[in-house]
């Protein structure tokens, strides 16, 4: 799977907008963008996840550049309950390559009253 | 629609004790992953589990530890001989079999080793 580069750390305000970046220039064409956050002391949760185009559900919203290479994660209008780890991940899905997620350091969003 | 379950949520284990934590996956998910994370450090992933069949344990230590997913009942991760190494959070992971699958995450055992 595609290796993934993410800020450390980011702070934003409560009931701003969180935009978390993530750089995947290595990304093969049947990978997909996927996004999970952990939240302290819990198991980890998806988010969302696309291939080539933007995608957004009822958590957030993700932007996926042209060439791929790199993708951004909007949480709309962050909330103290968003305070958590987020991660990127690249990888492939279908029926013959169903295997593992490798989770990167991620990046640790806090978020300020 | 119960989502996975993990048990116990806390275990405490003195040094050379076995360890053994449960997950029960999501109805209709056929496939588990269990992951590891010790304090402070990242989630690593740690075996790939089909029913009855290890698809993936490059993660997995060479010793003491084993994982199996019966063809009924929940999967099971096994540590003999707990050393104080082992203290960590363990997660347990399912996903149906569809193309483009989705982890869905339990709420973990922390296992304490004394």
């Amino acid at each position: 799977d595609a290796k993934t580069t993410q800020p450390t750390s980011m702070d934003c305000a409560e009931g701003r907008a969180a935009n978390l970046p993530c750089n995947h220039s290595t990304i093969s064409g049947n990978e997909y963008v996927y996004w999970y956050r952990q939240i302290h002391s819990q198991g980890p949760q998806y988010i969302i996840h696309g291939l080539k185009n933007n995608e957004t559900n009822e958590m957030a919203s993700l932007i996926i550049t042209e060439d791929r290479k790199s993708s951004t994660l909007i949480l709309p209008h962050a909330t103290l309950r968003d305070t958590a780890v987020y991660y990127c991940i690249v990888r492939v899905t279908g029926y013959s390559s169903a295997s593992k997620i490798i989770f990167g350091s991620g990046t640790r969003l806090s978020i300020r009253p | 629609n119960a989502g996975v379950m993990q048990n116990p949520r806390h275990l405490v284990r003195r040094r050379g004790q076995e360890a053994r934590l449960r997950c029960s996956p999501m109805k209709g998910h056929s496939h588990v992953y269990w992951y590891r994370q010790l304090p402070e450090e990242g989630l690593k992933f740690m075996v790939y589990l089909q029913k009855e069949n290890i698809i993936d344990e490059s993660g997995m230590p060479k010793e003491r530890f084993s994982a199996e997913f019966p063809k009924e009942g929940p999967s099971i991760l096994r540590i003999q001989q707990v050393v104080r190494g082992d203290s960590a959070a363990y997660f347990c992971a399912s996903s149906t079999e569809t193309t483009n699958e989705k982890l869905f995450f339990g709420s973990g055992t922390q296992l304490s080793v004394l």
